[in-house]
């Protein structure tokens, strides 16, 4: 089975922080994603890479940036939180399959509170 | 740009009654997703349909697809409590890593 974690379930930070946010896959997919999930907004795509030392940005960038300097890790970072960062952050990762598409495994989520 | 909608966002029905919640989409794609989540929990896939006429069915749900319509849906059969959740659809989106494009979500509430 694949195994998406995420370093933390539960966050609570400061406003003005630099906040890491760590996602790991333990089945060698080349795609990884960074999402967040705000009542009413539905899931929005934040950043993405497809190789290690790539990344793209995806629909809500502004105010994060992301590391990904081995395949298996993909990081998020806040470089200075703010409270309108607060949200439930979902990692994603995939590889293009026969029978499963580009099906996306999802990590279990980190809830960040930033006060 | 690639739009999913879903329909209906909210739903709530008695156990052991049948629906049917769609998901449409905006350009053409022929590989369409659905996830379910529980609340405050992540995504778990459901599942993944690659072709037109594409049919799934596990326990009580069942979901197809209709490539020439853009057009999935999710049929619920004879509903129990523990099918609500939250349900997504997704498309997949033609670029660098094949990114997703998710619907809004159609909220489930199986009553007793």
């Amino acid at each position: 089975d694949v195994k998406v974690t995420q370093s933390s379930r539960y966050l609570v930070k400061r406003t003005g922080e630099k906040v890491f946010l760590e996602c790991v896959q333990d089945m060698d997919h080349e795609n990884m994603f960074w999402y967040r999930q705000d009542p009413g907004l539905g899931l929005r795509l934040i950043y993405f890479s497809y190789d290690v030392k790539m990344k793209e940005k995806g629909d809500i960038p502004e105010g994060y940036s992301v590391s990904r300097e081995k395949k298996e890790r993909f990081s998020l970072i806040l470089e200075s939180a703010s409270t309108n960062q607060t949200s439930m952050y979902l990692c994603a990762s995939s590889l293009l399959g026969l029978t499963r598409g580009y099906e996306q495994y999802f990590g279990p989520g980190t809830r960040l509170t930033v006060t | 740009e690639l739009k999913v909608e879903q329909n209906p966002l909210f739903l709530s029905m008695q156990e052991g009654k049948n629906y049917t919640i769609y998901c449409n989409y905006s350009t053409t794609s022929d590989r369409l997703y659905w996830y379910r989540q529980d609340p405050g929990k992540s995504l778990e896939s459901l599942f993944v349909l690659l072709s037109n006429g594409a049919v799934k069915q596990e326990g009580r749900l069942m979901a197809s697809l209709d490539t020439k319509a853009r057009l999935s849906t999710l049929h619920i059969t004879a509903a129990v409590h523990d099918l609500s959740a939250t349900y997504f659809c997704a498309v997949d989106m033609y670029g660098s890593a094949r990114q997703l494009t998710f619907g809004s979500g159609t909220q489930l509430t199986v009553l007793p």
